[in-house]
């Protein structure tokens, strides 16, 4: 069966500090592979979205970057984290280039910015 | 901005009640997803419904939508404590390429013991 994991549950980080946070799908070959950003009682922004290793799409202009090293490896960074960068981000993959596919969702990393 | 949309923002039941979302779109979908989110969780999907069709049931789930509305409903029959969770709709956009897929504000369900 396929799974996501995503790592660290939870992340406090100063302003101005590195970000790198994994997520890794198993079960499954050329996943399209998403980041979303949460903010607190709202819904969910995507960040990134890729279908293939080394092609990655961003939506929104921010402090944020994205990479997929690896076919079930997608990874989301910044060199400077911001306090707006404060949130809880989850990762979810698919499969199939149509829509009419469910994504599945890991438990999410809830980053402070302190 | 926003494509999905629901109503209301929160809602608070009694174990046994049925609880009815709403999700209001703006553009043409190819489908709509509905998903639930507990605490601090991530989400997980329940159910898709085509643009071709009109409603769908799964367990105590029913959706229906209405594209000339461009609307959807989620029933709760025979709600429980442990249905208590944020429920949010997806679409995703004609021409749009890949599956991404725009999230609603989601309704706050609360289902009281």
């Amino acid at each position: 069966s396929q799974t996501i994991h995503q790592w660290p549950a939870t992340l406090v980080q100063p302003v101005g500090s590195p970000l790198s946070l994994e997520c890794t799908v198993e079960g499954t070959s050329n996943p399209n592979l998403y980041w979303y950003r949460q903010a607190a009682g709202r819904g969910l922004q995507l960040l990134f979205y890729s279908v293939g290793i080394g092609q990655i799409s961003s939506e929104v202009p921010q402090n944020l970057s994205a990479s997929r090293p690896q076919d079930r490896q997608f990874i989301l960074s910044s060199k400077k984290l911001l306090l707006s960068d404060s949130g809880f981000y989850l990762c979810a993959w698919s499969v199939g280039r149509n829509s009419n596919q469910p994504q599945h969702f890991g438990d999410g990393t809830r980053l402070s910015i302190l | 901005s926003q494509q999905g949309e629901e109503d209301p923002q929160a809602l608070s039941i009694q174990e046994g009640e049925n609880a009815t979302m709403n999700c209001s779109y703006k553009t043409s979908i190819n489908n709509l997803q509905w998903y639930r989110q507990n605490s601090g969780r991530g989400l997980v999907h329940l159910i898709l419904i085509r643009s071709n069709e009109r409603e769908k049931h799964s367990g105590r789930l029913r959706v229906t939508l209405d594209t000339s509305k461009k609307s959807s409903s989620l029933l709760i029959t025979a709600s429980r404590a442990a249905d208590t969770a944020s429920y949010f709709c997806a679409t995703d956009g004609m021409g749009t390429s890949g599956s991404r897929l725009t999230f609603g504000e989601g309704t706050q369900l609360t289902v009281n013991p």
